[in-house]
């Protein structure tokens, strides 16, 4: 099991620049969520999915970001513009949720190594 | 709505000694409770679980933790603390019915001096 795969694992970019981070989720899970760690804020999640649709994008600081899930095995998160508050490691989980009011694992999330983002 | 409070910021502990990290969760039904812990430059790992039954949870590492209702908490345990266990350590909690995002605490920084 090769776990949750996040790439890059370090970025460097200048302000105003786009960046992509890219999350391949453990097969067969059905959930993924975007965590953004810093410092000052902690752990904040941004967004989730289940079955590849959008949940709760509540976290999303603004419009500068976006994220998208194609498919089951793979999602992005984007900033354009990127900014010099942006600069965080960005962790991407996933998990295998049985619906709504059904017992089992539960919601454990696995989480993936990150991505540290650094806008100059 | 759920909450997660770690009231501890910063424990710093001698190695060998026992450890515990005290987690307190808002929730007004039966939650589902998790402690992760991150070392420094890695993502998070899942130390232990509660989902129901035994209240007290073995994990890895020998950690231990027990979920007290009456309380509202779910205190994580060591008997004897190593050095390797130098971290940060997240308690959050989870809810069967409703959305399946997990909330996290503010985390714990737990300092290991020889």
């Amino acid at each position: 099991d090769a776990g949750v795969i996040q790439s890059p694992r370090h970025e460097v970019t200048e302000m105003g620049q786009e960046v992509t981070l890219r999350c391949k989720p453990i097969s067969g899970h059905n959930s993924l969520f975007w965590y953004r760690q810093t410092m000052m804020r902690g752990l904040e999640l941004l967004i989730y999915f289940n079955n590849n649709v959008p949940i709760d994008d509540s976290g999303m600081p603004e419009d500068r970001f976006s994220a998208k899930m194609p498919n089951a095995s793979f999602s992005t998160l984007k900033i354009q513009p990127s900014e010099p508050r942006d600069s965080a490691v960005y962790f991407c989980a996933s998990s295998l949720f049985a619906g709504e009011g059904v017992s089992g694992r539960g919601n454990e999330q696995f989480f993936g190594p990150g991505t540290r983002l650094t806008v100059l | 709505a759920q909450s997660v409070t770690q009231p501890d910021i910063h424990i710093t502990v001698s190695e060998g000694a026992s450890l515990e990290l005290r987690c307190n969760y808002s929730y007004g039904a039966t939650p589902y409770l998790f402690w992760y812990v991150q070392s420094p430059g890695q993502g998070l790992q899942l130390l232990l679980k509660y989902f129901s039954g035994d209240t007290l949870v073995q994990g890895i590492k020998g950690f231990e933790a027990e979920f007290k209702r009456s309380q509202s908490s779910f205190n994580l345990r060591k008997p004897s603390v190593h050095w390797s266990d130098a971290a940060e350590y997240f308690c959050a909690v989870g809810t069967l019915r409703g959305a399946n995002n997990l909330f996290f605490g503010t985390g714990t920084r737990l300092t290991v001096i020889p």
